[in-house]
């Protein structure tokens, strides 16, 4: 059973239009992450929610932003996106307080974003 | 001293091989050690785990071989397979906040032949 899960899979949009990529979850975990990973290169951290709390990275750009409108659901928001944020976008949760399975961070397949 | 260096960079074996991937790290404040297998178009998915107080944990022919006084640990696959063939990150966590941060290695590309 899928529990991260990640619309659309593959998303297309022009230099400059906004666009938003969905994360779910099944697993009722408290904290949400967003990762950007390029071609070839390790997941790198944009942001992550423990429950509301919203915490960002220092390096990340102000062109992406992020909501968490309940448990289950967290949204990315790149609001200009330029060629240079065409990348894999990935979720992933974890629970805080679920120290027996040493806090494994559980990722979702990925919205790959194209932009042209 | 967030930094985890992971190598080699890519890694071909053949099959019915062992594969060896290293890792080193300089922050003893990270207390698990996760590596992580990446299929092309997926997300990365936990393979095997360590804390720093076992030296080594074994998951069917997945070990993990961790020294704590060298900061460095390894993934050792063995009988390795074709579709072992993918993409491994080593990643070291500690708490930060509310959160666990994970610092990833730079991954190591897979390639098992038939």
């Amino acid at each position: 059973d899928a529990m991260v899960i990640q619309n659309p899979r593959y998303q297309v949009t022009q230099f400059g239009k906004p666009v938003t990529l969905s994360c779910s979850q099944t697993l009722n975990h408290n904290v949400m992450y967003w990762y950007q990973q390029k071609s070839s290169q390790a997941p790198k951290l944009l942001f992550h929610y423990y429950d509301k709390d919203f915490n960002n990275e220092a390096d990340t750009p102000d062109n992406f932003q992020s909501r968490r409108p309940n448990t289950s659901f967290c949204f990315l928001d790149i609001r200009s996106p330029g060629l240079g944020d065409a990348a894999m976008y990935l979720c992933a949760t974890s629970s805080r307080w679920d120290r027996g399975s040493t806090d494994t961070q559980y990722f979702g397949p990925g919205t790959r974003l194209t932009v042209l | 001293q967030q930094q985890v260096k992971q190598s080699p960079q890519s890694l071909i074996v053949q099959k019915g091989g062992i594969s060896i991937i290293n890792c080193a790290y300089e922050n003893t404040a990270f207390d698990y050690f996760p590596w992580y297998q990446q299929f092309p178009g997926k997300g990365p998915a936990l393979l095997i785990a360590i804390r720093p107080d076992v030296s080594e944990k074994k998951e069917g022919r997945f070990t993990i071989s961790f020294n704590k006084s060298a900061k460095q640990f390894s993934l050792h696959i063995m009988d390795s397979q074709p579709g072992d063939s993918a993409t491994y990150f080593c990643a070291a966590s500690l708490s930060s906040g509310s959160a666990r941060q994970l610092t990833f290695g730079s991954g190591t590309q897979l390639t098992v032949l038939p």
